[in-house]
């Protein structure tokens, strides 16, 4: 079975620019949540979505959003780009349930470099 | 808010040596507690878990025992390889809802031949 895959692999942008990051859940998993990894610390908490509505909410400023599609993939969408922003991207699948405890499995990640 | 803190790296050990990489959290409640391992160029893959208090998690040698009177989850393991190299991270799952995972800053190990 195909684990969580997420496209493109790596990505560079220029400042103010807008970047949409996708990624496909393992399939039969109902929850994708989005995390920021930069360089040398561990991820942050982005969103969560469990049957294609929002969950949970990170301390992101409104520049970031997604969504999620009838097929349970995701799109993470990130306007007006600053440098702070050049990150490991990652995306997590689980089974989800409306308390959100089940295990997550987690993708490559998406490499932004803003510039 | 909930919160984990692990021990700072970088960890430098020689082939089986005993490792130890400490972590603590502040959490209300009981949360749910696991290490994930990160390998160079690749996402995160879980390692262990705990999800109550006194549980160890274990796999591939590690081990980490949920100690909540000293809010700590301390990965363990007592012959590392070099192939152990990696970064490890600590994190907690709160006791609300979401599917929100809370990380430490991760810890990097090199293991020597």
């Amino acid at each position: 079975d195909a684990g969580v895959t997420q496209s493109p692999t790596h990505l560079i942008k220029t400042r103010g620019q807008h970047v949409t990051l996708r990624c496909s859940p393992i399939s039969g998993h109902k929850s994708v949540s989005w995390y920021q990894q930069v360089l040398g610390q561990g991820p942050q908490f982005i969103f969560q979505y469990y049957e294609k509505e929002e969950r949970g909410r990170g301390n992101f400023p409104d520049r970031f959003s997604a969504r999620q599609f009838p097929n349970y993939s995701s799109e993470l969408n990130v306007n007006a780009l600053l440098l702070g922003d050049s990150a490991l991207y990652l995306c997590a699948s689980s089974l989800g349930t409306p308390k959100g405890n089940t295990e997550a499995f987690f993708g490559q990640g998406t490499r932004l470099t803003v510039v | 808010g909930n919160s984990v803190t692990q021990m700072e790296g970088p960890v430098t050990l020689s082939e089986e040596a005993f490792l130890t990489i400490n972590c603590t959290y502040t959490a209300t409640g009981y949360p749910s507690l696991f290490w994930y391992v990160q390998y160079p160029g690749e996402g995160l893959q879980l390692l262990l878990k705990a999800t109550k208090a006194d549980d160890k998690g274990s796999n591939k040698g590690f081990e980490a025992t949920y100690r909540k009177e000293t809010t700590s989850f301390h990965l363990e393991k007592g012959s590392v390889q070099v192939s152990d190299s990696a970064v490890y991270f600590c994190a907690l799952r709160g006791v609300q809802g979401a599917q929100k995972l809370v990380f430490g800053q991760g810890t990097r190990l090199t293991i020597n031949p």
